[in-house]
């Protein structure tokens, strides 16, 4: 698992409510991701962050806001989830060394949402 | 921008039989390579990498991948496949640069009978 917990695993929430996914790293790797996993779609990223407050957008960042305030996690906030939002949610962090050590990212083993 | 095609969402196999799954990318720089395989209820994990050098890389799993680029293709292959090799199979790129993100392919899923 390279030291990445994924919390909830599972959750089912109600249109219109708030939701925060958790991903907890153990490695200090400097760069983290969120993406979303939807059948024929792959994976898709969703929000991206290269340092403790610097966070940028991926290609699906609607209705989708992030936080890290420490290396070690990074939150994902569904402000007002929608049927549209249900996914299975990957975090992913990668190193920051050149070479061999910064190319390779490493996946948690994901939460799956389901907005009713 | 960079994006990934994998030709086929699902390929059935017969055990012991060889497989290829194809990966076409589109990328205005240079890039480098991944294949990754997902197990049922599992997050991916990385089965071969194309960095530089050689374009013939060898993973896990008796799993290898070509890289071609004049057709810009990355194709995965196994001689001879198991059960447990069931699973779906993702193609990614990501240049080079520090702060560049993998972007996916749709995926492959793979359905290896007895």
């Amino acid at each position: 698992d390279a030291g990445i917990t994924q919390s909830p695993r599972h959750k089912v929430t109600e249109t219109g409510t708030p939701v925060t996914l958790r991903c907890h790293q153990t490695e200090n790797h400097r760069y983290m991701y969120w993406y979303r996993q939807d059948p024929g779609h792959g994976l898709r990223l969703i929000h991206y962050s290269y340092g403790v407050k610097d966070t940028d957008k991926g290609e699906v960042s609607d209705g989708y806001s992030v936080s890290r305030s420490k290396t070690e996690d990074f939150l994902l906030t569904l402000e007002s989830a929608t049927s549209s939002q249900t996914s299975v949610y990957f975090c992913a962090i990668r190193a920051q060394g050149g070479g061999e050590r910064g190319t390779e990212a490493f996946f948690g083993q994901g939460t799956r949402l389901t907005v009713v | 921008a960079q994006s990934v095609t994998q030709l086929d969402s699902q390929v059935p196999v017969f055990e012991e039989a060889p497989v290829e799954l194809r990966c076409n990318y589109s990328s205005s720089v240079s890039v480098y390579l991944f294949w990754y395989v997902q197990y049922p209820n599992q997050g991916l994990q990385l089965l071969l990498k194309y960095l530089s050098g050689s374009t013939l890389v060898k993973g896990i799993n008796g799993f290898e991948a070509e890289f071609n680029k004049s057709q810009t293709s990355f194709h995965l292959r196994k001689p001879s496949v198991h059960i447990s090799d069931t699973a779906e199979y993702f193609c990614a790129v990501r240049p080079p640069a520090a702060g560049n993100k993998l972007t996916f392919g749709g995926g492959t899923r793979v359905l290896v009978k007895p």
